[in-house]
């Protein structure tokens, strides 16, 4: 079963908007990441945050984690046409080994 | 560096045909493992592996076999493949797990595209 549920699967806005997608998970975990698939790419790693740390910032990327919650959340600020990918959470989880599992994604399109 | 390595890129096979995705890395990683991507199901974890000799199943293991005889390779056999098997199929590795402190981030291949007809 997946780990991470993504909210929203779709999302289309402007550019220079800002764009928000959220991440659902199930148990405890170690850390949270966020990946970004370009179409027909592979996963490039954008930005981890570990279970103690409440919001971390990374350039255009702020992601939130609220653990009391199970939830995560990244923001892209003025977003670019090149921010156009599919963004996935993966969780990283206590006694897993080290498997990270990832949920369904969130499909971004930024119109010029 | 080359990091993760998949070949073939796009392969069609046909029912109950074998055949083997192979990746490779560059990275001296110890942990790499298999997932496959199909539509409105994210990535799934097909098999991995924490070392040489060493593979475990992951959330979807059946139909497929992997082994680890280096740590630069780790091949997918497809014994018979199926229909059900079509799907995008990514190596992923990254450095030993460092447990709660550590940071078990994922190098990416370029993924493998597999049709069974």
């Amino acid at each position: 079963s997946q780990q991470g549920e993504e909210d929203p699967q779709a999302l289309s806005i402007q550019e220079g908007e800002n764009a928000t997608m959220n991440c659902s998970y199930k148990t405890s975990i170690n850390n949270l990441q966020w990946y970004r698939q370009n179409s027909g790419r592979g996963l490039v790693h954008l930005i981890l945050i570990r279970s103690n740390e409440r919001e971390k910032h990374s350039g255009r990327l702020r992601v939130t984690l609220d653990t009391s919650k199970k939830s995560s959340s990244l923001l892209i600020t003025a977003s670019r046409a090149a921010d156009t990918a599919s963004y996935f959470c993966a969780t990283d989880t206590y006694n897993q080994g080290g498997k990270l599992i990832f949920g369904q994604g969130t499909e971004l399109s930024v119109k010029p | 560096n080359a990091g993760v390595t998949q070949t073939p890129k796009f392969q069609v096979l046909k029912t109950g045909q074998s055949m083997t995705l192979q990746c490779a890395q560059d990275m001296n990683h110890e942990y790499m493992s298999w997932y496959r991507q199909d539509p409105g199901m994210g990535l799934r974890l097909i098999h991995y592996s924490v070392g040489a000799g060493i593979t475990d199943q992951g959330e979807v293991p059946n139909g497929y076999n992997v082994s680890r005889s280096t740590t630069e390779d780790f091949p997918l056999r497809l014994l018979s493949a199926a229909p059900s098997q079509t799907s995008v199929y990514f190596c992923a590795s990254r450095e030993k797990d460092r447990g709660i402190s550590g940071a078990n981030v994922l190098t990416f291949g370029a993924g493998s595209r597999l049709t069974v007809l």
